[in-house]
């Protein structure tokens, strides 16, 4: 069964370092998606991909916070400087939606630690 | 904006109980409703989903039903087992594109023997 694969799985930096995460999707799904998990809530949106453009990135903090999809398939999600509150899983999901009612999958994610 | 919210846990339930999970939400227009499940140590999944009121999503034995009139979207199942402890996340997306979900709390589910 085809899965969404995210790396690395866990991330120690110290703050104001950079950090990255990668996610490649499963094959042939246009639609990618980032969400940041603290710790006891639920996922909130980051960024959503269609292809290679960038769809909804209003909660997307661009002071620190990059994405990019240049091919239309993997994506990388960098944050820097880090800071403390960064601190939590990072999850990508991915689907072949063109209607809402489409199912995302999600990645196994990437927890971060920031000291 | 939109919203979801779900009742608190953790859920602490013998196996056989009975289970409810309670979720109301806040969307304009015509979400879609959904609800995931993070077993430990995995990823999230998708347990089921509805798209319109009134409709009845279904799997592995927990049903939930989208209403309305009441703005919720509550997961049942009759007799929950040990294995159905986890992390359990009620979302909608608003529906009319391939949306980005908006997530409730979570509500952790622990069965015991």
């Amino acid at each position: 069964e085809a899965e969404v694969a995210q790396s690395p799985r866990y991330k120690i930096t110290e703050k104001s370092q950079a950090v990255a995460f990668w996610c490649d999707p499963i094959s042939g799904h246009a639609t990618l998606y980032w969400y940041r998990q603290i710790l006891g809530q639920g996922p909130e949106l980051l960024v959503q991909f269609q292809d290679e453009s960038v769809v909804d990135d209003s909660q997307l903090p661009k002071d620190r916070f990059s994405a990019e999809r240049l091919k239309g398939v993997d994506s990388t999600l960098k944050i820097q400087p880090a800071e403390l509150g960064d601190s939590a899983m990072y999850l990508c999901a991915s689907s072949s939606a063109t209607t809402s009612e489409e199912t995302q999958y999600f990645g196994p994610g990437t927890r971060l630690l920031v000291l | 904006g939109d919203s979801v919210t779900q009742m608190e846990g953790p859920v602490t339930l013998s196996e056989e109980a009975f289970l409810t999970i309670n979720c109301t939400y806040t969307a304009t227009g015509y979400p879609s409703l959904f609800w995931y499940v993070q077993y430990p140590g995995e990823g999230l999944q998708l347990l089921l989903k509805a798209t319109k009121a009134d409709d009845k999503g279904s799997n592995k034995g927990f049903e939930a039903t989208y209403r309305k009139e009441t703005t919720s979207f509550h997961l049942e199942k009759g007799s929950v087992q040990v294995s159905d402890s986890a992390v359990y996340f009620c979302a909608l997306t608003p529906g009319g594109g391939a949306d980005g979900l908006t997530f409730g709390k979570g509500t952790h589910l622990i069965i015991q023997p």
